[in-house]
């Protein structure tokens, strides 16, 4: 296990699409995050796993957005009827634990929206 | 009011010179903790530095050096030595709340180019 990864790096789908990003972490990390990343900005936090609880959620994260992480492992973002403001870096992190204070990052999935 | 704040867009530096990239940061915790991310032209974020808020030496790793300022709530990026790989976009973050908080809030970022 060489790091966090990302499925698809990147993809393209039309207005009102469904969309699902799968992120798995490093094997042994009880935390995942998940962010959105737009141009010429830093990421922005969307929600937290620990475990397969989700332990947090921003107000970024609409109606129209949901993630799971069902056995505590890899993690899916779903954005349904997908908006053109979607398009963004969709960024997921690990890490290990309550004292580790490093996230571990995966490439991202380059979302565009046409 | 935002939380991080890094008000230099873009910089250049010629090889081999350090540079300075600046943060500074706005929390009422005293539990915190403050980090510098590396984001090369590829997009992965690389972990550089870590300083906790009872951290009373600054970070090192390396070529990384963290200045901390706890009263002016600042949080400095040195890198020494540049080489052209540094060329990159570097974000501050910060988390708030004591270790295993989840909460991170990244900076704008600061775009570094490297000159040969």
């Amino acid at each position: 296990d060489t790091g966090v990864s990302q499925d698809p790096r990147h993809k393209i789908t039309k207005r009102g699409q469904n969309v699902t990003f799968r992120c798995d972490p490093i094997s042994e990390h009880n935390r995942l995050y998940w962010y959105r990343q737009t141009l010429g900005q830093g990421p922005e936090f969307l929600t937290y796993f620990q475990n397969e609880a989700q332990l947090e959620k921003s107000r970024l994260l609409s109606d129209r957005f949901s993630a799971e992480r069902p056995k505590g492992s890899f993690s899916t973002l779903e954005i349904q009827r997908t908006e053109q403001g979607d398009s963004a870096m969709y960024l997921c992190a690990s890490s290990l634990g309550i004292s580790s204070y490093e996230q571990y990052f995966g490439p991202g999935t380059r979302l565009t929206v046409t | 009011a935002q939380k991080i704040t890094q008000t230099q867009p873009g910089m250049f530096v010629q090889e081999k010179e350090a540079v300075t990239l600046d943060c500074t940061y706005d929390t009422s915790d005293q539990s915190y903790g403050l980090f510098w991310y590396k984001q090369p032209s590829s997009g992965e974020m690389i972990f550089l530095i870590y300083q906790g808020s009872y951290d009373e030496q600054n970070a090192t790793e390396g070529r990384y050096s963290l200045n901390f300022q706890k009263a002016r709530k600042s949080a400095n990026l040195v890198i020494s030595a540049s080489q052209l790989g540094d060329s990159a976009m570097y974000f501050c973050a910060m988390r708030e709340g004591p270790p295993g908080t989840y909460k991170y809030i990244f900076g704008t970022g600061t775009r570094l180019k490297v000159l040969a």
